[in-house]
């Protein structure tokens, strides 16, 4: 069935430092990948998204690649900065079941 | 308003009682989306509407949960006959186009305790 597999949490990093999440993701069909931020006390964001495959999205200095033949979608960010601290979902929409399919969420916490 | 708005934030109830959750979305979204997200999980999909027609209620866990969008703007989740499991964050979100490739925007949630 389809569901979204990511790194778990909690991961902090150190101010600067190199990030990757990754994801993974099983679906029938050609889903549309998703990222969505989800900083404290606040709701559910997207961050960038990616309809097809090889596109990649970005937004924020966040990168995210559509990897159709390793069905992944990792989040990297090459400098992370305090203000990053958030809970990050990987999450796809099936066309065939028309419903998005999210992660459990991976918490980051970045240190100065 | 600007965003999605859920009231109410908070909602705490004794187990039986039925409750009522409600959503606004951004004005002129077509498509209203509710989810349900336990602590430390995503967010799971319940149902969603084109409109005021339902078009998938497929994520309702049982026949206890309904949702209705009667004029295509406002919506309303139901639960009856509440029990401790039903305990969790209801999310809402909201799509400005039909399909679900496009950007949802969700509301802050309501945090239903049932005792």
């Amino acid at each position: 069935g389809n569901s979204v597999t990511q790194m778990e949490g909690p991961v902090t990093l150190s101010e600067e430092a190199f990030l990757t999440i990754n994801c993974t993701y099983t679906a029938t069909g050609y889903p549309s990948l998703f990222w969505y931020v989800q900083y404290p006390g606040e709701g559910l964001q997207l961050l960038l998204k990616a309809t097809k495959a090889d596109d990649k999205g970005s937004n924020k200095g966040f990168e995210a690649t559509y990897r159709k033949e390793t069905t992944s979608f990792h989040l990297e960010k090459g400098s992370v900065q305090v203000s990053d601290s958030a809970v990050y979902f990987c999450a796809f929409y099936s066309n065939t079941g028309n419903q998005f399919y999210f992660g459990t969420g991976t918490s980051l916490t970045v240190i100065p | 308003g600007a965003g999605v708005s859920q009231s109410p934030r908070y909602k705490v109830t004794k187990r039986g009682q039925d409750v009522a959750l409600r959503c606004d979305p951004i004005s002129g979204h077509v498509s209203l989306y509710w989810y349900r997200q336990a602590l430390g999980q995503g967010p799971e999909f319940l149902t969603y509407f084109n409109y005021e027609a339902q078009q998938d209620k497929s994520g309702l866990p049982n026949d206890r949960f309904s949702a209705e969008r009667p004029e295509g703007s406002i919506s309303t989740l139901t639960i009856q006959r509440t029990e401790q499991r039903d305990s969790a964050m209801y999310r809402c979100a909201s799509s400005s186009r039909l399909g679900g490739s496009n950007e949802q925007f969700f509301g802050p949630g309501t945090r239903l305790t049932v005792l």
